[in-house]
């Protein structure tokens, strides 16, 4: 298996410019998530989705789009890159129930000028 | 809200020393609660994790004990190593969202 995977790993984009990460899982696992790293911030959910065809807003989704067309896949589209979104962002997936370890891609690290 | 609080860092420890990372939750309900640790250029893993009042968890020579009574799940380790230098997160999970503390920074030094 796989795992979780994201791509691009590094991305330098210009204000205004628009981009999907990538997340990719082999689990089959039902609950996907995004995540967004800050210095002195921990971890912030961005979005989520507890099955195909399901998604919601996390703590901060303003600037970001999801969908979940697949088990597999969680793609996460930034519609206008501001330089406040410069950050590190994680997918993870877990099987369903809260009390379950959730499994993180590798990171993408975004650079927006 | 849910949130976490956790001890700020960064820590920096000799080899064998030990190892105390505070963290404190507020949740609603009877949340699982989780270490992440983070090491350098990767994603996070679990560590250890409770899921109800008085449970212990544990994982190399990590503990954590869930304490109602005091809401925290505080991280332990006898005698830490250097391959322990990382950065780790505390995390509850009442519902579908997990909440992360702030990350605690550690460097152990031979």
């Amino acid at each position: 298996n796989a795992g979780v995977t994201q791509t691009p790993k590094f991305q330098v984009l210009k204000t205004g410019q628009s981009m999907t990460l990538q997340c990719a899982q082999d689990m089959n696992h039902e609950y996907m998530s995004w995540y967004r790293q800050d210095p002195g911030m921990g971890l912030r959910l961005i979005h989520y989705s507890v099955g195909a065809g399901i998604t919601d807003q996390g703590e901060v989704p303003n600037g970001y789009n999801v969908s979940r067309s697949t088990t597999e896949d969680f793609p996460l589209r930034l519609l206008s890159a501001a330089p406040s979104q410069t950050s590190v962002y994680f997918c993870a997936s877990r099987t369903s129930g809260f009390q379950r370890e959730q499994f993180f891609g590798p990171g993408t690290r975004l650079t927006v000028l | 809200g849910n949130s976490v609080t956790q001890m700020e860092g960064p820590v920096t420890l000799s080899e064998e020393a030990f190892l105390t990372i505070n963290c404190t939750y507020t949740a609603t309900g009877y949340p699982s609660l989780f270490w992440y640790v983070q090491y350098p250029g990767e994603g996070l893993q679990l560590l250890l994790k409770a899921t109800k009042a008085d449970d212990k968890g544990s994982n190399k020579g990590f503990e954590a004990t869930y304490r109602k009574e005091t809401t925290s799940f505080h991280l332990e380790k006898g005698s830490v190593q250097v391959s322990d230098s990382a950065v780790y997160f505390c995390a509850l999970s009442p519902d579908e969202k997990l909440t992360f503390g702030t990350g605690t920074r550690l460097t152990i030094i031979p």
